[in-house]
């Protein structure tokens, strides 16, 4: 089946310390790749997307991913992390053959301390 | 432009009762869809729809019905309300259900309990 993991569930960071969040996606052939933000009482934003080319992907605030397709893998990078990034972050996979359909991960939840 | 918007914010009902999720979007996107989140899996989709007229099952489709009968408007509808529905529903668009104009953009939500 298709599916969507992500590893870490909670993480704990202080100010300045580097970020990796780990997604990894099942085999279902050509894919779509999404990392979306939820800071506290806000809704959904896209962080950055790889759809083809470059995979290593740089989107908004810093973050960066990069898509290893020999490990089904897309993880979310940030060098140093600081307070205003305390949010959820969700991965998304959307799968050539099911078009529209996007499918995310558990989410993982970023505290940042101060 | 006022994006994705979603009425109401917030709703309490009693089991067996029925009622809609407004979602509208003003950038005349042809894909649209509804989620629910759950505390610790994540959004699940529920319905979508790619255009005016058409629309398809998600991954959780049981209990809930939509129709797309204008471009704007994908009102979801709760039949018979259960304590299982209780959830936070995020209705979200895209240009396309295509790369690379699928980024979807979400609205703010409805927190719905069910008693």
């Amino acid at each position: 089946a298709q599916s969507v993991s992500q590893h870490n569930h909670h993480v704990i960071l202080s100010e300045a310390a580097s970020l990796e969040l780990g997604c990894n996606y099942s085999y279902g052939g050509t894919v779509n790749l999404f990392w979306y933000v939820q800071y506290p009482g806000q809704h959904l934003q896209l962080l950055l997307k790889y759809f083809s080319g470059d995979p290593l992907v740089k989107g908004i605030k810093g973050f960066e991913a990069e898509f290893i397709k020999s490990k089904f893998s897309f993880n979310l990078r940030k060098p140093s992390v600081q307070w205003s990034d305390t949010a959820e972050y969700f991965c998304a996979v959307k799968y050539s053959s099911n078009t529209g359909k996007l499918i995310f991960g558990q989410g993982t939840t970023l505290q940042v301390k101060p | 432009n006022a994006g994705v918007t979603q009425t109401p914010k917030f709703q309490v009902l009693k089991t067996g009762q029925s009622m809609t999720l407004q979602c509208a979007q003003d950038m005349n996107h042809e894909y649209m869809s509804w989620y629910r989140q759950d505390p610790g899996m994540g959004l699940r989709l529920i319905h979508y729809s790619v255009g005016a007229g058409i629309t398809d099952q998600g991954e959780v489709p049981n209990g809930y019905n939509v129709s797309r009968s204008t471009t704007e408007d994908f009102p979801l509808r709760l039949l018979s309300a259960a304590p299982s529905q209780t959830s936070v529903y995020f209705c979200a668009s895209s240009y396309s259900g295509l790369p690379p104009t699928d980024t979807q953009y979400f609205g703010p939500g409805t927190r719905l309990t069910v008693l």
